[in-house]
């Protein structure tokens, strides 16, 4: 199993579609969790963190579900400009602290 | 804040050149700074973690010897691809997180896109 997988996707929703993400991690000692997007031929960016009790940045809300070792991410009344890979980055405690890369998911925000 | 500047952005090169590239924070001081490759249509694929002061710490199968790292202060790092050839063209991009907290979040250059020829 890899240690962080996604959906690749792609996701294609019409404009103001609500759509969701998982990504699920393998390792259970994993501290800290988040989202970042990244446009086609570009670095990646960081959307948000994802805290345990979950949090919300306008449109896009992070949940964390530490039993079932996944975090989501929901994107409401989805623009054109959501349109991009969304990566989930995942933090092991101790050791090097070097951050897991997912493979990404595709959205594609149609008119 | 947390800004991350990468340079060059494009590097067009003949194969057999050595090319170095820079990686900067800007408005805060970086510990660590890891370094990434990706290939068309891939994932980010982690090549080291570069510790100010110390030896890159290097994935496995990512040659030392081809890829020298050096970071030198808390805000600068460099990747070094020695001899280059085609199959090195990618995208490097570089990353950097402020301060030891290993909760903060990382912040990445714009990347810098390397064709050789």
């Amino acid at each position: 199993r890899k240690e962080v997988e996604q959906d690749p996707g792609p996701f294609n929703v019409p404009e103001g579609a609500t759509v969701a993400f998982n990504c699920t991690y393998s390792n259970s000692a994993s501290q800290s969790f988040f989202w970042y997007r990244q446009d086609c031929r570009k670095e990646p960016k960081l959307l948000m963190s994802v805290y345990s009790s979950g949090n919300e940045d306008g449109r896009f809300t992070a949940q964390l579900n530490r039993a079932s070792q996944y975090i989501s991410l929901l994107i409401r009344d989805s623009k054109l400009s959501d349109s991009a890979t969304y990566l989930c980055v995942v933090r092991a405690s101790g050791g090097s602290y070097i951050p897991t890369f997912g493979r990404g998911t595709s959205l594609i925000v149609h008119p | 804040g947390a800004v991350v500047s990468q340079h060059p952005s494009w590097v067009i090169c003949k194969s057999g050149t050595s090319v170095k590239i820079e990686c900067r924070s800007l408005d805060f001081q970086a510990t660590t700074m890891f370094w990434y490759r990706q290939f068309p249509k891939q994932s980010l694929m982690l090549m080291a973690t570069s510790n100010e002061g110390s030896k890159a710490t290097y994935e496995q199968g990512v040659e030392k010897d081809k890829f020298l790292i050096n970071h030198a202060s808390l805000t600068l790092s460099t990747l070094t691809v020695t001899s280059a050839h085609p199959e090195d063209s990618s995208f490097y991009i570089c990353s950097a997180r402020a301060g030891s907290d290993s909760n903060q979040p990382q912040h990445f250059g714009d990347g810098t896109r390397l064709s050789i020829l």
